[in-house]
């Protein structure tokens, strides 16, 4: 089945605690894709990546990154996180440089303590 | 800078009833337009979107959106709204060259019985 998934779907952490994301389409999507989601702000993108070893920031980067070092695998790697990283993440992945139609994850729900 | 306005936060209807969500965009050249749709608990879909050609796009579910360019404008509507349809909605603009999305704030819809 062609999907997107991510991992884990429900994280609780600490201020300062090293997370990873993971994100998975098996697809052979060239172009991946974080946003998170927040009431009353919609979706907003992080950082995406055109293809492998690319990358590009979105509009809310700060406190986040990323590495795209196989097509599939695209991890959201939060160094230090913070109460205001409390969010709903999404990643997607479409197969054409983002004008394709974008297929997302079912979402991962954070909360920095 | 681009940008996505979705003036309606919650629109109701009545089951039956026909629909229309706004969308207006900011964008100097001729964007790349989307409609998403996330039904509650889950990621977004797909519903139809527009590049070229025709400004009358035909998309899943029975939707349709037209794009005017006068007005900056990219609406979407449904003749006849299924209890189904509750959910919110989301339209996005793909800026072309960084393939950078921006997406709207959403628009809530409740269908009535």
């Amino acid at each position: 089945e062609a999907q997107v998934t991510q991992n884990p779907r429900y994280l609780i952490t600490v201020t300062g605690k090293k997370l990873t994301v993971t994100c998975s389409q098996n697809m052979n999507h060239e172009y991946m894709s974080w946003y998170r989601q927040d009431p009353g702000l919609g979706l907003r993108q992080i950082y995406y990546s055109m293809n492998v070893e690319v990358t590009d920031k979105g509009d809310v980067p700060e406190g986040y990154k990323v590495s795209r070092k196989e097509k599939r695998n695209f991890p959201l790697i939060l160094e230090s996180p913070s109460p205001n990283q409390t969010s709903l993440y999404f990643c997607a992945s479409s197969l054409t440089g983002g004008i394709g139609t974008q297929y997302f994850g079912p979402g991962t729900r954070l909360l920095v303590l | 800078a681009q940008s996505v306005t979705q003036p309606d936060i919650h629109i109701t209807v009545s089951e039956g009833a026909s629909l229309e969500l706004r969308c207006n965009y900011s964008y100097g050249a001729t964007p790349y337009l989307f409609w998403y749709v996330q039904s509650p608990g889950q990621g977004l879909q797909l519903l139809l979107k527009y590049f070229s050609g025709d400004t009358l796009v035909q998309g899943i579910k029975g939707f349709e959106a037209e794009f005017k360019r006068s007005q900056s404008s990219f609406n979407l509507r449904k003749p006849s709204v299924h209890w189904s349809d509750a959910a919110e909605y989301f339209c996005a603009v793909v800026t072309s060259g960084t393939y950078k999305y921006i997406f709207g704030t959403g628009t809530r819809l409740k269908v009535l019985a």
